[in-house]
């Protein structure tokens, strides 16, 4: 099976743009989730879609939204860029949503820079 | 609390010897998953072990194993015979809804 796939790899954009950034999960799987990664703050969970429906939201701010279609593709975006908002977006998709063991598989990342 | 504490920011290991790395966790569920995660210079997440927490037995994946000890909610990795492209970020994690994970350690392996 392919992996999960992110587009695009590289982002720059200045203050004040939003941004659309894309998740592709692995063939059968329903959930998506969305992790942002500074070096600071380190990983921190965003929010996690299944069905199409956000299950899960991290603590941040109401600029982050994210949505997902019908065949599971995920979308996240961020409007009014800050500078604080760079970082390496992951996303990670699983079977099943919720308390269910099933393991997350990560895409490669999106690395945003805010100029 | 949901808190993964690695208390070891960085730790070196000599080619084809063993490491052991580790992790803490603050949960009040019964029922949880733990995760060891590896994040190479590419910065790919890659899934390395999980546990299961009502599972006694501990988790061996080849020359990876952890040490679960749930009364002590502590989840150790161990990496046996150690090869160079080991060197990468491990990061520890707790499943609930989500991940949540620790602030890593940042493992090199010395030729």
């Amino acid at each position: 099976k392919a992996g999960v796939t992110q587009t695009p790899r590289y982002l720059i954009k200045t203050r004040g743009q939003q941004v659309t950034l894309s998740c592709s999960p692995i063939s059968g799987h329903r959930s998506v989730s969305w992790y942002q990664q500074t070096p600071g703050q380190g990983l921190q969970f965003l929010f996690e879609y299944f069905s199409e429906t956000q299950r899960n939201k991290g603590n941040f701010p109401g600029r982050f939204s994210g949505r997902q279609f019908s065949n599971s593709r995920s979308e996240m975006n961020v409007s009014t860029l800050e500078l604080g908002d760079s970082a390496l977006y992951l996303c990670a998709s699983r079977y099943l949503a919720g308390t269910s063991g099933y393991e997350q598989y990560f895409g490669p990342g999106t690395r945003l820079t805010v100029t | 609390a949901q808190t993964v504490t690695q208390s070891q920011p960085e730790m070196s290991v000599q080619e084809a010897e063993t490491v052991t790395l580790s992790c803490t966790y603050d949960t009040s569920e019964s029922n949880y998953y733990l995760f060891w995660y590896k994040q190479p210079p590419s910065r790919q997440m890659i899934l390395v072990i999980r546990q299961e927490a009502y599972k006694q037995q501990n988790a061996t994946e080849n020359r990876f194993s952890v040490n679960f000890q749930k009364a002590a909610k502590s989840f150790s990795l161990k990496i046996s015979d150690s090869q160079l492209g080991d060197t990468a970020m491990y990061f520890c994690a707790r499943q609930a809804n989500n991940l949540f994970f620790g602030t890593g350690t940042r493992l090199t392996v010395i030729p």
